[in-house]
């Protein structure tokens, strides 16, 4: 089975403009989280969709969002950057349904720096 | 409270030795219990995952679980220079829940 894909994997942008990265889990999974990872901070959740639906949210400003599509890739988007939005943007998929799942597995990530 | 505390390290060890990770956590419903590596600038990859207490063993890894403790660890035998990488601990609840990561140095 591939694994999870994100794409772009490198990003370089400037504060006020927006980005977009995409997601595509795992086959068969259906719950995909996205997660920014920063060298101070760790990895912190942003958010997860199962079904199309926002399942969970992590405690992150409106500016960032994202969807899910009825082919479980998901986007995520961020307006107005800022300088600290630079970070490792990693996605994850689960087999989870409903209630706890034994796991999720990484994509490569998408390394994002704002000028 | 953090739901997941471990310790960032950093550890160093020589080639040979026995490695010891851990986590405690706070939520006493956690049922899936994970590690992960993560190498400088890549993905974290799944190592491996238990559910409940008790071991589990893959090769040179050992994963184990103490609920009543709430700890869990990741013992890493006969370590290799390619075992140097940041150790994340993860868990299940209504959402996942990680550690910050122990940074491992394994020297030649």
């Amino acid at each position: 089975k591939a694994g999870v894909t994100q794409t772009p994997r490198y990003l370089i942008k400037t504060r006020g403009q927006q980005v977009t990265l995409s997601c595509s889990p795992i086959s068969g999974h259906r719950s995909v989280s996205w997660y920014q990872q920063t060298p101070g901070q760790g990895l912190q959740f942003l958010f997860e969709y199962f079904s199309e639906t926002q399942r969970n949210k992590g405690n992150f400003p409106g500016r960032f969002s994202g969807r899910q599509f009825s082919n479980s890739r998901s986007e995520m988007n961020v307006s107005t950057l800022e300088l600290g939005d630079s970070a490792l943007y990693l996605c994850a998929s689960s087999p989870r349904t409903g209630g706890e799942a034994e796991t999720q597995y990484f994509g490569p990530g998408t390394r994002l720096l704002v000028l | 409270q953090k739901e997941v505390e471990q310790d960032p390290g950093p550890l160093s060890v020589p080639e040979g030795a026995i490695v010891s990770l851990n986590c405690t956590y706070s939520n006493s419903a956690f049922q899936y219990f994970m590690w992960y590596r993560q190498y400088s600038r890549k993905g974290p990859e799944l190592l491996m995952y238990t559910y409940s207490s008790g071991n589990k063993e893959d090769g040179r890894f050992t994963a184990q679980v103490d609920k009543s403790s709430k700890y869990i660890s990741l013992f890493i035998r006969d370590s290799q220079p390619s075992d140097s990488a940041t150790y994340l601990c993860a868990m299940s609840g209504n959402q996942f829940y990680f550690g910050t990561g122990t940074s491992l140095t394994v020297i030649p």
